[in-house]
């Protein structure tokens, strides 16, 4: 029951492109922009994209993000086995007061 | 290099307290507004707190208000965290982070950096 929405799950095969979507609502999503987080397995979780579509220095361009009303999407492009990981997204909620992430969605390079 | 390294987790019973503490380094602290998140095992993120660059500012998850206190010290450069009236459902890995603004509650900021997470279990 997370305020953004994404699928639990996603899979590919590398060299595949994959798309993970977070849909969020006016007070969050629709007002603010959307900071993704990438969470290997057992480690903390890694700024990804930050203000929808940036990325911040380091992060192959094989990650792309971007923003619609109030969905976002985390584009993987070339997808690679190191990218077997949980991704999140997270916005601000006007609405709440608070920062709101998604429940996560599990990658997985078959 | 940034870093933040957690600290004050453990096991403890429900009702109980506890204080976590996050030393920062590699980077101007008191410049920047902090947050505590943290991750039930097995399942998401979920932020708890944030606090503002001189402590002026400060927010709160509904599930914890009234019962966790966020506090800074900017001499120090740490953060803490007072948990009190802890329950089960807060048993989770704490994880101290970093705000790229000084302000908690910029919809434009990110959290750039993160700690690598204290335990806290709540069992009787």
């Amino acid at each position: 029951q997370s305020v953004l929405t994404q699928p639990p799950s996603a899979s590919g095969t590398p060299g595949q492109r994959v798309t993970i979507s977070c849909s969020g609502s006016i007070s969050n999503i629709g007002s603010n922009t959307v900071n993704w987080y990438q969470q290997l397995p057992g480690t903390a979780p890694k700024l990804l994209i930050y203000s929808s579509i940036q990325r911040p220095s380091g992060v192959p361009d094989r990650f792309s993000g971007s923003k619609s009303g109030t969905s976002a999407s985390l584009v993987i492009s070339g997808l690679q086995s190191e990218d077997e990981a949980d991704y999140y997204c997270a916005a601000w909620d006007d609405s709440l007061n608070a920062w709101v992430f998604g429940g996560g969605t599990k990658l997985t390079v078959l | 290099e940034v870093q933040l390294v957690e600290s004050g987790g453990g096991l403890v019973q429900p009702g109980r307290s506890l204080r976590l503490s996050c030393a920062a380094s590699g980077f101007t602290f008191e410049d920047h507004a902090m947050h505590w998140v943290r991750q039930a095992p097995g399942r998401g993120l979920e932020w708890v707190s944030g606090i503002s660059w001189n402590s002026d500012n400060i927010g709160y998850a509904d599930s914890v208000k009234g019962r966790f206190t966020i506090s800074r010290d900017n001499t120090k450069k740490s953060l803490y965290l007072q948990m009190n009236s802890l329950r089960a459902e807060d048993t989770a890995l704490y994880y101290c982070a970093k705000d790229t603004g000084s302000g908690y509650s910029y919809g434009f900021n990110r959290f750039d950096y993160w700690g690598q997470g204290t335990l806290v279990t709540v069992s009787s």
